[in-house]
């Protein structure tokens, strides 16, 4: 079973120019969620899908970020304009709709966003 | 609100040796999830260990197992026989209870095994 994958794996663009990252999920998953680091600190929650519908998006800074799941497959975060405070590490995760409380999420290897 | 503690930014520790990080939590909620990650330098983050807040019996997997203090809201992980491989960052979280709802990290631990 292929895991959570992510592109791209860097990104450097220029302040107020727009990036968009993308995360394919488990084959099955229903939720979804993006989570950012940022400089070193907590790993924070941005926002939760469940199919294409967002669940949660409590987390997300602002917006310009905008995120999407047509289909309920794949998922984009797009930055737009991108500031210098939005670099770090975006994370994707996905897990099961249905199962017991216990079960996991299963993290992409992330996309390094550098604003300069 | 829910805020997880990882005290200690980085920990080093020798080969075969053990290793204990900690990780203390907070949370209003009755029914939650405890759960390590571990990243290494390849920055794939994978799932160590988790565990269930109403289960009193510490969880194990092979070499991990985890100290959980309930009362004390304490949820430390012991890496036995430490190996080179196991060098990573390490994060704590917490879920509330529902599977479908999010992941509130620690700052994280750096683990570094020596040989």
């Amino acid at each position: 079973e292929a895991g959570v994958t992510q592109f791209p794996s860097h990104s450097v663009i220029e302040k107020g120019q727009t990036v968009t990252l993308r995360c394919d999920p488990i084959s099955g998953h229903d939720n979804l969620y993006w989570y950012r680091r940022v400089m070193g600190k907590e790993i924070k929650f941005l926002l939760h899908f469940v199919k294409e519908s967002k669940q949660d998006e409590s987390g997300m800074p602002n917006n310009r970020f905008l995120a999407e799941r047509t289909g309920g497959t794949y998922s984009t975060l797009k930055v737009q304009p991108a500031e210098l405070e939005d670099s770090g590490v975006y994370f994707c995760a996905s897990s099961h709709l249905l199962g017991g409380g216990d079960q996991a999420q299963y993290f992409g290897p992330g996309t390094r966003l550098t604003v300069l | 609100a829910q805020t997880v503690t990882q005290s200690q930014p980085e920990m080093s520790v020798q080969e075969a040796e053990t290793v204990t990080l900690s990780c203390t939590y907070d949370t209003s909620e009755s029914n939650y999830y405890l759960f390590w990650y571990k990243q290494p330098p390849s920055r794939q983050m994978i799932l160590v260990i988790r565990q269930e807040a109403y289960k009193q019996q510490n969880a194990t997997e092979n070499r991990f197992s985890v100290n959980f203090q309930k009362a004390a809201k304490s949820f430390s992980l012991k890496i036995s026989d430490s190996q080179l491989g196991d060098t990573a960052m390490y994060f704590c979280a917490v879920r509330r209870g529902n599977a479908g709802n999010m992941l509130t990290f620690g700052g994280g631990t750096r683990l570094m095994v020596k040989p």
